[in-house]
């Protein structure tokens, strides 16, 4: 167990619906990072956040958005969705998200949305 | 970020050392190796990271070689609940507003078999 969180598990969804899921990061823990996984893609970093303000961003689309709030949580919205937006959606957390030693990436265990 | 070059898949006998090698040629001297296993869409796990020094942790060892170019993960004694895929990542460590993203590659499929 990480120590991650990550809400719901599953989500079953219609095309140009709306959703959004959910990220608790580590206890301490001030960075969170958004990674999608789909089958023909891999794993990809989608954005980052540290201490509520968007660090980084990856290849994301404009359909998607996230942000993180006071107490730390993460909340992926994905909005007029599409087929091809089925795949594992992943929560990591780490320390500081100012590099060093501290970065070490801790990982949820993911939500898998199906798009149909 | 540097990239990394893994072999698709390798099979280890349950009980036996299993050695992941990973190639990163191009490795910069503030880029960290770092080794994360993912077990049938679980999420990625960390395993362990390194710079320049051999690393030894409850799970793994690293070995990295002396010009950084290319590194090992040693499993010590494999076992059936180690069968993952395995990625090799090379990360810049340093601060400076840099992205601290993770690029996954396509890894390394350990099959372990009794």
């Amino acid at each position: 167990d990480s120590g991650v969180t990550q809400t719901p598990k599953h989500l079953i969804t219609a095309t140009g619906q709306r959703v959004t899921l959910r990220c608790s990061p580590r206890s301490g823990d001030l960075s969170v990072y958004w990674y999608q996984q789909s089958l023909d893609q891999g794993l990809q970093f989608l954005i980052q956040y540290y201490n509520g303000e968007e660090r980084a961003k990856g290849n994301i689309l404009e359909r998607f958005s996230a942000q993180q709030f006071p107490d730390l949580h993460s909340e992926l919205n994905l909005s007029s969705l599409e087929l091809g937006d089925s795949a594992l959606y992943f929560c990591a957390s780490s320390v500081a998200g100012t590099g060093g030693l501290r970065e070490t990436q801790y990982f949820g265990p993911g939500t898998r949305l199906l798009v149909l | 970020d540097a990239k990394t070059t893994q072999p698709p898949s390798m099979d280890c006998a349950e009980g036996r050392a299993a050695n992941l090698p990973c190639n990163h040629s191009t490795i910069s001297g503030n880029e960290y190796v770092y080794w994360y296993r993912q077990i049938h869409s679980q999420g990625p796990q960390y395993i362990i990271h390194g710079l320049k020094n051999n690393e030894t942790n409850e799970m793994a060892s690293l070995i990295i070689t002396e010009d950084r170019k290319s590194s090992t993960l040693i499993l010590p004694h494999a076992t059936l609940r180690d069968t993952a895929v395995y990625y090799c990542i090379v990360r810049v460590g340093d601060s400076g507003g840099s992205n601290y993203k993770l690029t996954f590659g396509k890894g390394t499929l350990l099959t372990v078999n009794p």
